[in-house]
Order: C-alpha cells, then structure tokens, then sequence
C-alpha cells in the first residue's frame, strides 16, 4: 500500500523555469492538499481540491497553480519559479468521517530549490 | 492572523520527563483538534485527537488535554524518549471551513538520553 507519493523528492530550478510537482494517492480520498513547510512557519496550505475536478486557493496560492483532472492525483505546478518559491512542498490526502473527525496522510515530501 | 498559537517553539527534555506542548485558539467553531507529529525528512503523521465533548483523551504514553472555557489544548509525553524527538504540530479544523486544518506553527521536541 503506497499511500501518498510525491515526485519528484528533489529539484533544483532557475527563477524563470516552470515545473510540476505530481502528487498520487492510492486511498480513493476524495480531499487533497498542497502544503508548503519553511523553517518556522509551519504548514502553509497552498491550494486544496475537495473532489475529482475541484481545486480552491488555500492561504499562499500566489505563483502555483493545480489541477485534479482524475481523483487519485493532484498536480501542483510553477509557471514562473521565484527564489521565494525554495521549500519543501508536501502534499496530503484525506477523508473525513462524522464528526468532523478525520486524518490527513502526508507523502514524503519534495524539496525544491529556486537558483 | 494565526487562529491556532503554539508553544513553546522548542522544547528539551531528558529522558524518562514529561514534554508538554500547549495550544490556543480563538474560533469557538472549531470541534476538531488534532496532533502531529513529524520526524526529519518526513511528512508530518497523526498521532492522537480529540474532540471538544470531553476533557482529555490519552494513547499510551500521549495525552491530550482540553479546556474548552479557555480555549487551549495541550499535548503531554510521559516518560518521553530519545525516539520522540520530532516536531509536533496542533491544530484545529471545523466542518465550515471546509475541513481544512488551520495549523499551530510546530514545537521542535528533543529528548537527551
């Protein structure tokens, strides 16, 4: 069972350059994230789909962009890579129960560095 | 404006001590609260939760407890070991905002052998 894989774990960009990170999920989930984590300031949510074909901005979507065209994927992507872009971006899948109760499952991470 | 404040944002302990993590929040409509916790070069995993209809909830050697007429929660290690050295988010969530978890900014747990 893969859970959440995130590719690819490492890159390094120039400012300028565009890229995709690819986020899979192998859980059916039907909520997805992106997250950014620098030092010190936790985790900032970048944009979120709520099911296949749905995406909306989170608190930083400023220079990403992402699209859930099937349910088990959620593409993130950088159209224009800026130096403020360097950070590890995690992507998490979730369901949530009665209750409000729930659990997000997070891949490994893909750090990104902007030159 | 950060709706989930934690602290401390380090903490050490020596072996076999308590760690306790605290956090507030101001929006009364959260009911969901849980903790995660996070080791190097990974992502972040959840450890226990609670939701505000009891007072505190504990897994092992984890425990979560809550004041709801304050509006704090806090995580307790007991007998904390040199493997629970991580960082440790809280953070709290309500079905209205669509589910999304509003994030405490992390304590960074170290436990001395």
């Amino acid at each position: 069972n893969a859970g959440v894989t995130q590719t690819p774990k490492f890159r390094v960009l120039k400012t300028g350059q565009s890229m995709t990170l690819l986020c899979a999920q192998d859980m059916n989930h039907e909520y997805m994230y992106w997250y950014r984590q620098d030092p010190g300031m936790g985790l900032r949510l970048i944009h979120y789909s709520v099911g296949e074909g749905t995406t909306a901005k989170g608190e930083v979507p400023d220079g990403y962009n992402v699209s859930r065209l099937k349910k088990q994927n959620f593409l993130l992507g950088l159209e224009s890579a800026a130096p403020s872009q360097t950070s590890v971006y995690f992507c998490a899948s979730s369901y949530w129960g009665q209750e409000n109760t729930g659990e997000l499952f997070f891949g490994e991470g893909s750090r990104l560095t902007v030159l | 404006q950060q709706q989930v404040k934690q602290s401390p944002q380090s903490l050490i302990v020596q072996k076999g001590g308590i760690s306790i993590i605290n956090c507030a929040y101001e929006n009364t409509a959260f009911d969901y609260f849980p903790w995660y916790q996070q080791f190097p070069g990974k992502g972040p995993a959840l450890l226990i939760a609670i939701r505000p209809d009891v007072s505190e909830k504990k897994e092992g050697r984890f425990t979560i407890s809550f004041n709801k007429s304050a509006k704090q929660f806090s995580l307790h290690i007991m007998d904390s070991q040199p493997g629970d050295s991580a960082t440790y988010f809280c953070a709290a969530s309500s079905a209205g905002n669509n589910r999304k978890l509003i994030w405490g900014l992390g304590t960074s747990l170290a436990v001395n052998p």
